[in-house]
């Protein structure tokens, strides 16, 4: 069971916008950035968001991420059949003194 | 270019112990913190711990907690992670990453190495 949350699963069919949650608490999104990490099946995790909405370079501006309180979301527009991956999001929590990964949610191209 | 290329995984037996290397080059490693994260087959990804970049400050993941011990050597790019009493829980490919500090997030990462514990 992990302090922050998302949900298991999420789909669209291409071009559509979805949207990605993750909760947590007053030590971790609450009082840090929350990080996005995107794993493609049988590779390593990428970066995909930091400083909760920030986008390294080379992440194309279909993702975009937000916070507000001890929420956060990602959102990916123009959703395209390469989006298929396990979308992470992680912040630092506080209270634990630890790096803490939500479950993961797998995002479907129908 | 940036390369985090981890190795020392294999199978071991419950409660045995075994080393795992980060060889980091491509960037001025002194100035990064480096991370383990590790994913269990068909599992999520599970945060295992943390050196910040002069390598007196760690974290520990409660569930390793005690058994685990992550080292650095700036000297010679490297990472480390000992791995001791070790059970079945710990199978799991074993991630390194990079992190620079100032709230950039883990924006390298190694592709891995697996550790099996089993009999």
């Amino acid at each position: 069971q992990s302090v922050v949350t998302q949900p298991p699963s999420a789909s669209g069919t291409p071009g559509q916008r979805v949207t990605i949650s993750c909760s947590g608490g007053s030590s971790n999104i609450g009082s840090n950035h929350v990080y996005w990490y995107r794993q493609l099946p049988g590779t390593a995790p990428k970066l995909l968001i930091f400083r909760s909405n920030q986008r390294p370079s080379g992440v194309p501006d279909r993702f975009s991420g937000s916070k507000s309180g001890t929420s956060a979301s990602l959102a990916i527009s123009g959703l395209r059949s390469e989006d298929e991956a396990d979308y992470y999001c992680a912040a630092w929590d506080d209270n634990l003194s630890a790096y803490v990964f939500g479950i993961g949610t797998r995002v479907t191209v129908l | 270019q940036v390369q985090l290329v981890e190795s020392g995984g294999g199978v071991v037996q419950p409660g045995r112990s075994l080393r795992l290397s980060c060889a980091a080059s491509g960037f001025t490693f002194r100035s990064f913190g480096v991370h383990w994260v590790r994913q269990a087959p068909g599992k999520g990804l599970e945060w295992v711990a943390l050196t910040w970049s002069d390598g007196n400050n760690k974290y520990y993941a409660d569930s390793v907690k005690g058994r685990f011990t992550m080292s650095r050597d700036n000297s010679k790019n490297m990472v480390y992670l000992q791995m001791d009493s070790l059970s079945a829980e710990d199978t799991a490919m074993y991630y390194c990453a990079r992190d620079e500090g100032g709230d950039t997030g883990l924006d390298y990462w190694g592709q891995g190495t697996l550790v099996t514990v089993s009999s």
